[in-house]
Parts: structure tokens; C-alpha cells; sequence
């Protein structure tokens, strides 16, 4: 069975502090993906990046970055110099090569930061 | 272009009864995925559609269905409504097949509260 951990619940911080999200997953497929999305107020998920299972480079999107260790079996997501615009709950997800468009998604962490 | 679109927004029902949710997905995306979040928990996944055939189902009951139509577009249905079906219906659709897994693109989704 897949699973995947989100274990911090809720992170408040200053603006312009870094932040990291962990999340923590857990599969026997050997090619799966690994997604975080965003949710802000509104409802709609937001899509932010999609990596497999073989590709472990980290990437770095403007004040996003991702650290995906597969001996870890972890993928986790850091903002640096957070603003007020980045607060949302965020989801880590995982899909299996054969479980079609099915995603598993963690239980998210609620980022607040504060002004 | 206009992205994955869900009707209504909200919905309130009555135990026992029945509620009918719809989704068109964005343009060109033949894929479409239902998942249910509810309140405080990630999404979970529900069913998925391609070229109007189901190719995943997540460990939902019977009295949830889903069909898709020959212009992508969705239903979801669910029968003799619960109070635990009260959750936020998100739908997603992806540009490739069953057998590709690209980024899910989320609408909105319906608020549906029983009562």
C-alpha cells in the first residue's frame, strides 16, 4: 500500500523566515511520482512540481526548492524568505506507475506566515 | 484558457437523498479524476475516467458512481446520502491517458454539506 506522511500539522512564522515542509512516503512500486500542491483559502489545489522515482536532483523554482532523498524516502518542500501570500495548506502526494492518475495524498501542513 | 470547471459551488442536501456534481475538464484533457476531502484531511482518491471508461476506483461505496460523457466533460453521483458524505469534491483532469501520468489540474471544486 502507498502512504504518505505529512507529520507537521500546522507551522506559523515570521515573513521572511525559511521554511521547510517535510513529507515522508512510503511504496513498493520501484517507478512512482511525488507532487506537492498548494491550497490556498479558496479550495482549488494548485499544482507546484511533479518528480520520479529516478530522477533525485534537487530543483529549485524562484523561492521553492525541493530535496527529494529516495534512502530516505523523503520529498521535502522549503520556502526561503516566505511571504504572506504563501500561506495555504500544503500537500505532498505520491502516484504509482500503475495506479493510473490515482493519488495518494499526505494530510497537509497548514503554513500561516505572519506579518 | 479556461481551466477545470465544477458545478455547483455549493450544495446542501438531506440525508438519503441524492446529489449530482459535474466537472468539465480543460481543453484537450481527456482524463478526469473525483476525489473527496474532507474537512482537515488531503483529498482521496475516488474514481478515475478515460474515453469514458473507468480506469481506477478508489475504496468508495456503491452508492457512489461517476460517468463521463463524449465531450470529457463528468458526473459524479452519490445516492442515499450520508452525513460523512459532507466534504469538498474536487475534480481533476490530465492531458494524457489512463497510462501516463501527467500533472492533475484541479478545479475548484463543490462544497457539499448533509444535513
Amino acid at each position: 500500500a502507498q502512504k504518505v506522511t505529512q507529520a507537521q500539522t500546522e507551522i506559523s512564522v515570521v515573513e521572511k523566515e525559511d521554511v521547510t515542509l517535510d513529507c515522508v512516503y512510503e511504496t513498493r512500486d520501484t517507478t512512482y511520482y511525488l507532487f506537492w500542491y498548494k491550497q490556498p483559502p479558496s479550495g482549488e489545489l494548485v499544482f507546484l512540481i511533479r518528480r520520479n522515482s529516478f530522477d533525485e536532483q534537487n530543483e529549485i523554482s524562484g523561492r521553492y526548492s525541493w530535496n527529494f532523498q529516495k534512502s530516505t524516502s523523503s520529498f521535502n518542500f522549503t520556502i526561503t524568505a516566505s511571504q504572506v501570500v504563501d500561506s495555504a495548506v500544503y500537500f505532498c502526494a505520491l502516484s504509482g506507475r500503475r495506479g493510473a492518475q490515482k493519488l495518494v495524498f499526505g494530510q497537509g501542513t497548514r503554513l500561516t506566515i505572519n506579518p | 484558457d479556461a481551466g477545470v470547471t465544477q458545478s455547483p459551488t455549493h450544495l446542501i442536501k438531506t440525508r438519503g437523498q441524492q446529489v449530482t456534481l459535474r466537472c468539465s475538464p480543460i481543453s484537450g484533457h481527456k482524463s478526469v479524476s473525483w476525489y473527496q476531502q474532507v474537512l482537515g484531511q488531503g483529498p482521496q482518491f475516488i474514481f478515475q475516467y478515460y474515453e469514458k471508461e473507468e480506469r481506477g476506483r478508489g475504496n468508495f461505496p456503491d452508492r457512489f458512481s461517476a460517468r463521463q460523457f463524449p465531450n470529457y466533460s463528468s458526473e459524479l453521483n452519490v445516492n442515499a446520502l450520508l452525513l460523512g458524505d459532507s466534504a469538498l469534491y474536487l475534480c481533476a483532469s490530465t492531458e494524457q491517458g489512463a497510462l501516463r501520468l501527467y500533472e492533475q489540474y484541479f478545479g475548484p471544486g463543490t462544497r457539499l454539506t448533509v444535513t
